[in-house]
């Protein structure tokens, strides 16, 4: 089955530092795949997205790169910032299957 | 104007009572569904609603029962709560069936029974 596997947490940086959160996928066909952030108390938004092979998504800083080649989308960001604190997503939809499938999550926490 | 909203943000309950958590869209979706979030993070798909048509329903208990009274509405009902139950359940919706298309999730319904 699909199934998305991102890189064990917790990720703690300083600020300014590059972050790079890795996340690979199996999926059948050509997935649709998404970086969602979740702040603490709050629920998921989504962080940026991409539908097809070498696209790039990038909201806010962040960027991911869709590899067909690799199955990867991996998260970076050349400065983060203290705000950046929160539980990092990779989710794909494939297949017409009308649902998301969630990696395990990274905790990312950034300090001054 | 809150997009997904869900009432209770907490709810604590004993062992075997039966509880309700309500979710409402003012996005004009046509999907809604349930998610549940445990202890470690990890999210997984509990249901799908498609203009009140149930089209997801991955194994879950029967003690968990979703109604969709209108397009804009999801509420999930637990029955005979046990405490695997304790988790954070989030709302989600999105605008048509097609792939691609991105949920918006509310802010979670933090479920503790004791």
């Amino acid at each position: 089955g699909d199934s998305v596997t991102q890189m064990e947490g917790p990720v703690t940086l300083s600020e300014e530092a590059f972050l790079t959160i890795n996340c690979t996928y199996t999926a059948t066909g050509y997935p649709s795949l998404f970086w969602y952030v979740q702040y603490p108390g709050e629920g998921l938004q989504l962080l940026l997205k991409a539908t097809k092979a070498d696209d790039k998504g990038s909201n806010k800083g962040f960027e991911a790169t869709y590899r067909k080649e690799t199955t990867s989308f991996h998260l970076e960001k050349g400065s983060v910032q203290v705000s950046d604190s929160a539980v990092y997503f990779c989710a794909l939809s494939a297949g017409g299957a009308q649902k998301l499938v969630f990696g395990q999550g990274t905790r990312l926490t950034i300090n001054p | 104007d809150t997009a997904v909203s869900q009432t209770p943000k907490y709810l604590v309950t004993q062992m075997g009572n039966d509880k309700s958590i309500k979710c409402e869209q003012n996005l004009g979706h046509d999907t809604m569904y349930w998610y549940k979030q445990d202890s470690k993070k990890f999210l997984k798909i509990m249901f799908s609603y498609n203009n009140k048509e149930l089209i997801i329903n991955e194994t879950v208990p029967n003690r968990f029962s979703p109604k969709s009274p209108d397009k804009a509405h999801l509420n999930l009902h637990i029955n005979s709560l046990e405490l695997g139950d304790s988790a954070v359940y989030f709302c989600a919706s999105s605008q048509d069936r097609q792939r691609g298309i991105p949920l918006h999730f509310g802010n979670g319904t933090r479920l503790t029974v004791t």
